[in-house]
């Protein structure tokens, strides 16, 4: 099975644009979440998806939404981006079976650059 | 709420010894789940171990075993004959159907030296 897939890898922007990340799951599974990773904050949990719907949401300024596709595929965005956005964006995908238990598998991450 | 905690930012081990990853979490639910993903420098984290905290028995995967003390809470990680390749950063997570979500500590970088 294919793994994880997040595309861009590498995003650089400045502050007050937006941005879009994208997140194909591995086939089969059905929830996607999103983690942001910083030096300072360690990772934190943005949100997770399921069918569709947002499931779980994590404590980010509404600046960060997301969603999905009937394909599982999901994207992130970003608006009025700020420096502190700087980070690694980890996409995680799992069966959705069994939300905060089920084994979560991450993609390589799209690192932003926000100057 | 629920908290991770590894006290050690960073440790090394020379390869083919054993070193061992300290975990702590806290929190007020009997059914959880905890996990040990290691991030090598290329950045894509991948599941080490996976233990159920209504199973007593630890779990093991080859080299990679636990010791899962539930009235503790804590959770630490054994990896033994180090590689090179085991140079990573290791995190500890807890997850929950309450919660929804991974909850990482800071993770413990692990330098395997020759």
């Amino acid at each position: 099975k294919a793994g994880v897939t997040q595309t861009p890898r590498y995003l650089i922007k400045t502050r007050g644009q937006q941005v879009t990340l994208s997140c194909s799951p591995i086939s089969g599974h059905r929830s996607v979440s999103w983690y942001q990773q910083t030096p300072g904050q360690g990772l934190q949990f943005l949100f997770e998806y399921f069918s569709e719907t947002q499931r779980n949401k994590g404590n980010f300024p509404g600046r960060f939404s997301g969603r999905q596709f009937s394909n599982s595929r999901s994207e992130m965005n970003v608006s009025t981006l700020e420096l502190g956005d700087s980070a690694l964006y980890l996409c995680a995908s799992s069966s959705g079976l069994a939300s905060g238990t089920d084994t979560q598998y991450f993609g390589p991450g799209t690192r932003l650059t926000v100057l | 709420a629920q908290t991770v905690t590894q006290s050690q930012p960073e440790m090394s081990v020379q390869e083919a010894e054993t070193v061992t990853l300290s975990c702590t979490y806290d929190t007020s639910e009997n059914n959880y789940y905890l996990f040990w993903y290691k991030q090598p420098p290329s950045r894509q984290m991948i599941l080490v171990i996976r233990q159920e905290a209504y199973k007593q028995q630890n779990a093991t995967e080859n080299r990679f075993s636990v010791n899962f003390q539930k009235a503790a809470k804590s959770f630490s990680l054994k990896i033994s004959d180090s590689q090179l390749g085991d140079t990573a950063m290791y995190f500890c997570a807890y997850g929950s159907g309450n919660t929804g979500k991974l909850i990482f500590g800071q993770g413990t970088t692990l330098q395997v030296k020759p």
